[in-house]
């Protein structure tokens, strides 16, 4: 069964923890992002990864971190740093980076903090 | 910095009704595209438009590219139910790698 799994599917988060959001793939694919969405927004960026061991920050990196160790993996963490956490975290991947390749989405993690 | 606008953000149209979403957005890019999401799920690709004049269409529903107008349009023809859903168009870096996403046109059909 191929795909983009994120887990788990709602966390929930004390002020002052840190949080790790899974992202898999089994695609094969290059690339992969991770979008933070807002109720009632759009999508905005947090980080991407178009190779193993390199990523770049996105518009919103502050308050989180990443690392791409593996090509199937790209995990997210969400820091006490980040002030306002509560949302719902895409992770997306695409086959390659680069003009015209067409981002897929996983199912999303959504995130409270209490 | 790349803009994307949307409009409407809110739409509320009849069933059988025909309606036109537009998403602006400002600077060059030939590369657009549009995504579904149902409430509380994650995105579902519709259309992938790559390049000017490009026309694409499933269904009811038809996205095209105007590159010189940095204009893309997705029109609804002959509303149903089953179309409710808020519809995202993302717009890429001339550079790659990067979407920027609009904010969304909530879309409600009414019986």
């Amino acid at each position: 069964d191929g795909g983009i799994t994120q887990s788990p599917k709602y966390l929930f988060r004390k002020e002052g923890q840190n949080v790790t959001l899974s992202c898999e793939q089994n695609l094969n694919h290059d690339a992969m992002y991770w979008y933070r969405q807002d109720p009632g927004q759009g999508l905005r960026l947090i980080y991407y990864s178009q190779i193993v061991n390199d990523f770049q920050k996105g518009d919103i990196a502050e308050g989180y971190s990443v690392s791409r160790e593996k090509k199937e993996s790209f995990p997210l963490t969400v820091t006490s740093a980040q002030k306002n956490p509560t949302a719902f975290y895409l992770c997306a991947t695409s086959r390659i980076a680069g003009v015209g390749n067409e981002q897929f989405f996983g199912p999303g993690t959504r995130l409270t903090v209490l | 910095e790349l803009k994307v606008e949307q409009n409407p953000l809110f739409l509320s149209m009849q069933e059988g009704k025909n309606y036109t979403i537009y998403c602006n957005y400002s600077t060059t890019s030939d590369r657009l595209y549009w995504y579904r999401q149902d409430p509380g799920k994650s995105l579902e690709s519709l259309f992938v438009l790559l390049s000017n004049g490009a026309v694409k269409q499933e269904g009811r529903l038809m996205a095209s590219l105007d590159t010189k107008a940095r204009l893309s349009t997705l029109h609804i023809t002959a509303a149903v139910h089953d179309l409710s859903a808020t519809y995202f168009c993302a717009v890429e870096e001339t550079s790659g790698s990067r979407l920027t996403f609009g904010e969304g046109t909530q879309l409600t059909v009414n019986p």
